[in-house]
């Protein structure tokens, strides 16, 4: 199975909500990882986990708290966002995260829109 | 920071005809990847290359990396509708992640 899975497909929330975006490979990655791309953009790396551990934080904005509960499992937990987050929010794993350069198997990706 | 660029931006061809899109960073490189996003998908991976002056072949498409390891190339032979996309090639950073570049979308004329 060379499949990650993200839910939902489409997410339409107001800046006052709270909402969470998952993400799942049962591929035996111990890297996971967050992007964000906007339209004709090239992805943008948010977060990455290693081991189930915060490896890398770019610098993101506290209304996006990310979490990993266990080796398959991403999650990307979203409050008080602004329009200006509305993007395409897209997963990511690969077999560790290293120099050594593994590919990384992406995610379908969840559509926010934020009014 | 380290900065990945490519050229062109956009390309539009003709069903039949040859497309390169160049990869550029500003730093060294350990190793360069490529993905290709499909319109409206995700980015898929589609080759690494690790040594320099490495050349792949995947069928009609011809990867190339720099003697230097700071560029990186993609030709495609005879383009069908098929190749449509955005070809990103994406390097890692110094903390072990990946710098996307900025991509090239290709569209193919039938």
């Amino acid at each position: 199975d060379t499949e990650v899975t993200q839910t939902p497909k489409h997410l339409v929330m107001g800046m006052t909500n709270k909402k969470s975006l998952k993400c799942e490979q049962h591929m035996g990655h111990r890297a996971m990882y967050w992007y964000k791309q906007k339209a004709k953009k090239p992805p943008e790396l948010m977060f990455v986990y290693s081991y189930e551990k915060l490896s890398i934080n770019e610098s993101v904005p506290s209304r996006f708290s990310p979490e990993c509960p266990n080796s398959s499992l991403l999650n990307l937990h979203l409050h008080a966002l602004q329009p200006e987050d509305s993007a395409l929010y897209l997963c990511a794993s690969s077999r560790t995260q290293g120099t050594s350069g593994y590919e990384q198997y992406f995610g379908p990706g969840t559509r926010l829109t934020v009014t | 920071g380290q900065q990945v660029m490519q050229i062109p931006q956009y390309q539009h061809v003709q069903e039949g005809e040859d497309f390169t899109t160049y990869c550029n960073s500003s730093t060294t490189l350990s190793n360069i990847q490529w993905y290709k996003q499909r319109p409206g998908g995700h980015p898929v991976f589609l080759i690494q290359l690790v040594k320099s002056g490495e050349v792949k072949k995947q069928k009609r498409l011809t990867f190339q990396f720099g003697e230097a390891k700071k560029n990186s190339s993609l030709h495609i032979t005879a383009t069908q509708t098929t190749d449509v996309g955005t070809y990103f090639c994406a390097g890692p950073t110094g903390r072990r992640a990946l710098t996307f570049g900025s991509g090239t979308r290709l569209q193919v004329q039938p």
